[in-house]
């Protein structure tokens, strides 16, 4: 069984200030783990992903998440927010069981 | 431009109604899968067809099915529609069934059900 909870529904972040969006798994199997985003009327596309082999993983628009296993967590950061960064963002995990499974996803607010 | 094609892009019927969206994978890609993706239940992923053969089953209702034809594109049905069933319908392909591969997702369908 896996699960994926991302927490803060919303979060909001001046233009230029740090982006941490969090991301919690559960797998009973070594997982593979995945940051997607999404833009307003399009669909997800891929901004990184983990496969066991470096724990910091590096995505592109500058986004980069670590891998903690012993936090069950894969938490996507940026050191500066962009107006373009504003979108949602999704947590997935997948392993054993060929089944993705997709977090709630997170809306990436960005201001002024 | 992910390389998947959805069609059509917005659909409005009523209920009770029948329909059919469809799906052209990425050239080279086997797997497609299908979500759906509302306000209430987020992304919810529906089914997987890998090589035109059912893969993996997630929360597809019986009013649902799917299939994948040999010239890999795929179509998802949604019969005796309810007004619940209007949402965001995603396909995404992938070039192998293993799960470390990333899914290239289409810019889905609009489903509104009056």
């Amino acid at each position: 069984a896996q699960s994926v909870t991302q927490l803060g529904s919303h979060v909001s972040v001046s233009e230029g200030a740090l982006v941490l969006l969090r991301c919690n798994y559960s797998s009973s199997v070594p997982p593979y783990l995945f940051w997607y985003v999404q833009y307003p009327n399009q669909g997800l596309q891929l901004l990184l992903k983990y496969t066991s082999a470096a724990t910091l993983v590096k995505g592109i628009n500058g986004f980069e998440a670590e891998f903690k296993k012993s936090e069950t967590s894969f938490h996507l950061t940026k050191p500066s927010a962009h107006m373009s960064d504003a979108a949602e963002y999704f947590c997935a995990v997948s392993g054993g069981s060929y089944i993705p499974t997709f977090g709630r996803g997170t809306s990436l607010i960005v201001h002024p | 431009d992910s390389g998947v094609t959805q069609t059509p892009k917005h659909l409005i019927t009523a209920t009770g109604q029948r329909v059919t969206l469809r799906c052209s994978p990425r050239s080279g890609d086997l797997s497609v899968y299908w979500y759906q993706q509302s306000l209430d239940q987020g992304l919810q992923f529906l089914i997987q067809y890998y090589n035109g053969e059912e893969r993996a089953k997630g929360n597809i209702l019986e009013r649902f099915s799917a299939q994948q034809f040999p010239d890999l594109h795929s179509e998802l049905n949604l019969s005796s529609l309810e007004l619940g069933d209007s949402a965001l319908y995603f396909c995404a392909s992938s070039p192998g069934q293993g799960t470390y591969n990333e899914q290239f997702f289409g810019p889905g369908t609009r489903l509104t059900v009056l």
